[in-house]
């Protein structure tokens, strides 16, 4: 069966520190991956999207980039962390034709 | 670019019938689909609709009207445990990509 795993659950790091998440994906081949942020009590924005390994869109200019270094690979990065990082980002996936997206359990990052 | 509307938030009571609407404004618009999101959680799927009309599932239906670029989420028996936040998200042709709502705050009470 197909499964997402993303990590960590939750995070605190102070400004101007680098960040990485990361995300994987189990039981499918050539997934479509997404990174949502959304903020408290708001709707989920679009950051990046990835049809294949190496291939990122982005889909708002922001402080964070995103990388697959793998097929089943995501990863969110930042060098410098802003308080406006501050969130809950999710991975998500999806194959070409799918109807749905599939969400990792998110990260609540607190950028202090 | 893409915009979706959908109210803040709707009161109802258990065992009641609400409906959650949906209005979007997009360009490359392939369906819309529906998630729950319970405080906390990640979002999980409800239903999709890429053609006009309605869609059943159990006690969820969803319904589409390309032409209006409006649908919604009708929550029949409403139960405690369906207390969440309701999200309308467009699946865009390209890249398959899904936009979403703002979110709805769905407050069932006893």
């Amino acid at each position: 069966s197909q499964t997402i795993h993303q990590w960590p659950a939750t995070l605190v790091q102070p400004v101007g520190s680098p960040l990485s998440l990361e995300c994987t994906v189990e039981g499918t081949s050539n997934p479509n991956l997404y990174w949502y942020r959304q903020a408290a009590g708001r709707g989920l924005q679009l950051l990046f999207y990835s049809v294949g390994i190496g291939q990122i869109s982005s889909e708002v200019p922001q402080n964070l980039s995103a990388s697959r270094p793998q097929d089943r690979q995501f990863i969110l990065s930042s060098k410098k962390l802003l308080l406006s990082d501050s969130g809950f980002y999710l991975c998500a996936f999806g194959t070409l034709g799918d109807t749905e997206a599939f969400f990792g359990q998110g990260t609540r990052l607190t950028v202090v | 670019g893409q915009s979706l509307e959908q109210p803040s938030e709707v009161t109802a009571v258990e065992g009641a019938i609400v409906q959650i609407n949906c209005t979007y404004q997009t360009s490359g618009f392939y369906g819309l689909s529906w998630y729950q999101q319970h405080d906390g959680g990640a979002p999980t799927f409800l239903s999709y609709n890429a053609l006009d009309g309605l869609e059943e599932t159990g006690r969820f239906s969803s319904f589409l009207s390309r032409s209006d670029s409006y649908g919604y989420l009708l929550l029949q028996e409403l139960q405690m445990k369906d207390s969440a936040s309701y999200f309308c998200a467009v699946r865009h042709y390209n890249f398959n990509k899904f936009y979403f709502g703002s979110g709805t705050k769905l407050n069932v009470k006893p």
